[in-house]
């Protein structure tokens, strides 16, 4: 069974620019969350998506943005980008129903220069 | 603040010894899960407790749950220097559906 996958591994942007990170989830998992870890810290929550709905969002600017495609994959978007949306990028999936482990991909590496 | 917030911040053990992870939290929960991470990359489930269960095993991973205190803890017996990785509780809140919430995470290092 494949993994849940992000692409692309890395990116370099300029401050300014938007970009765009990808994540194909398990098969037959439904939810789809969005993580953004800084270097050293911990994971904070930016977005869930589950059957191509937002169900929850985390305390980030409008900036952020995603969706979820009928095939459950999901894109993040972050325009405008500033130094400090340096990070790595999670992507997990799940089951949609409570009371189920998450699934990571190994995450998306953005720098912002 | 972080709804999680584990103790130590940092772990430092020989091989062979146990290791011990406290992790604590703010709100009532459904559900209280475990994760590792290796060197900034995906993490990977570990064990989940419900807010029913007090204790469960997996492997040489013990997990205690304490909803009166609103803690729990992560034993590893008999650590491997392959056990090195930073450990991270979550939350599932009570009403916030699959959603979970990390904590700050546990640096652990095991030594040969």
């Amino acid at each position: 069974e494949a993994g849940v996958t992000q692409s692309p591994t890395h990116l370099i942007k300029t401050r300014g620019q938007q970009a765009t990170l990808r994540c194909s989830p398990i098969s037959g998992h439904t939810s789809v969350y969005w993580y953004q870890q800084a270097l050293g810290l911990g994971l904070q929550f930016l977005l869930w998506y589950d059957e191509g709905e937002e169900r929850n969002r985390g305390n980030f600017p409008p900036r952020f943005s995603g969706r979820q495609f009928p095939n459950y994959s999901s894109e993040l978007n972050v325009n405008a980008l500033e130094l400090e949306d340096s990070a790595l990028y999670l992507c997990a999936s799940s089951r949609g129903q409570e009371g189920y482990g998450y699934t990571f991909g190994s995450g998306t590496r953005l720098t912002v220069v | 603040s972080q709804q999680g917030e584990e103790d130590p911040q940092a772990l430092s053990i020989q091989e062979g010894e146990n290791a011990t992870m406290n992790c604590s939290y703010k709100t009532s929960i459904n559900n209280l899960q475990w994760y590792r991470q290796n060197s900034g990359r995906g993490l990977v489930h570990l064990i989940l407790i419900r807010s029913n269960e007090r204790e469960k095993h997996s492997g040489r991973l013990r997990v205690t749950l304490d909803t009166s205190k609103k803690s729990s803890s992560l034993l590893i017996t008999a650590s491997r220097a392959a056990d090195t990785a930073s450990y991270f509780c979550a939350t599932a809140i009570t009403g916030g559906g699959n959603k979970l919430t990390f904590g700050t995470g546990t640096q652990l290092k095991v030594e040969l």
